[in-house]
């Protein structure tokens, strides 16, 4: 069975400092992995995927994740944080046999960006 | 942009009513899903549906919870008799045949049963 652990339901950051959110997974199988963020009130929006290939991943808004099999792990990183990244981030996994591909999802962390 | 559109962004109900919650998936797309977030609690799959069938169901999804594709746009869950615990945020995801890994995501229906 999959799994997704993230360490810290709430993160806080000063504005323009460095965002890292953690993300660990177990998978019996090779991994997909997600990172989707959630603005208040809104829907799921898909902030960046790792399949296969190239293990630093880029997402929109500038946000990057680096698959780390050996720790297995997907930490998303912002070298800057922005006012406006104050969000829930939700990471994600599926797997990457058959075609049901449902996602499995961390508890969440609530980013807070202070001025 | 093609997007998933849900309906109605709120719904308040009392315990022991049926609701159904729709969905509209992006129009080319085979796979669908229900999600739902408890307040304060993570994302938990319900449903999936591909080719006018269940392909998996989480141990959430049990009699009272059906899906069905009605007319070939509208994706819909139905909770036949409402419990308190049912009161959440309803997610519908769709993914397309060549968009093997994304799921796009509706904006969500807020379920209240009181």
């Amino acid at each position: 069975a999959q799994s997704v652990t993230q360490l810290g339901s709430h993160v806080s950051v000063s504005e323009g400092a460095l965002v890292l959110l953690r993300c660990n997974y177990s998978s019996s199988v090779p991994p997909y992995l997600f990172w989707y963020v959630q603005y208040p009130n809104q829907g799921l929006q898909l902030l960046l995927k790792y399949t296969t290939g190239a293990t630093l991943v880029k997402g929109i808004n500038g946000f990057e994740a680096e698959f780390k099999k050996s720790e297995t792990s997907f930490h998303l990183t912002k070298p800057s944080a922005h006012m406006s990244d104050a969000a829930e981030y939700f990471c994600a996994v599926s797997d990457s046999a058959g075609n049901n591909r449902k996602l499995i999802w961390g508890l969440g962390t609530s980013l807070a960006v202070n001025p | 942009e093609p997007e998933v559109t849900q309906t109605p962004s709120h719904q308040v109900t009392q315990m022991g009513q049926e609701v159904i919650l729709r969905c509209v998936p992006i129009s080319n797309h085979l796979y669908f899903y229900w999600y739902r977030q408890i307040l304060g609690q993570k994302v938990e799959f319900l449903v999936s549906f591909y080719n006018n069938e269940i392909s998996e169901k989480s141990e959430i999804f049990d009699d009272q919870f059906s899906v069905e594709r009605p007319d070939g746009s509208n994706f819909t869950l139905k909770i036949r008799s409402t419990k308190l615990e049912d009161s959440a945020m309803y997610f519908c995801a769709s993914r397309g045949q060549l968009s093997v890994y994304e799921q796009y995501f509706g904006p969500g229906t807020r379920l209240t049963v009181t």
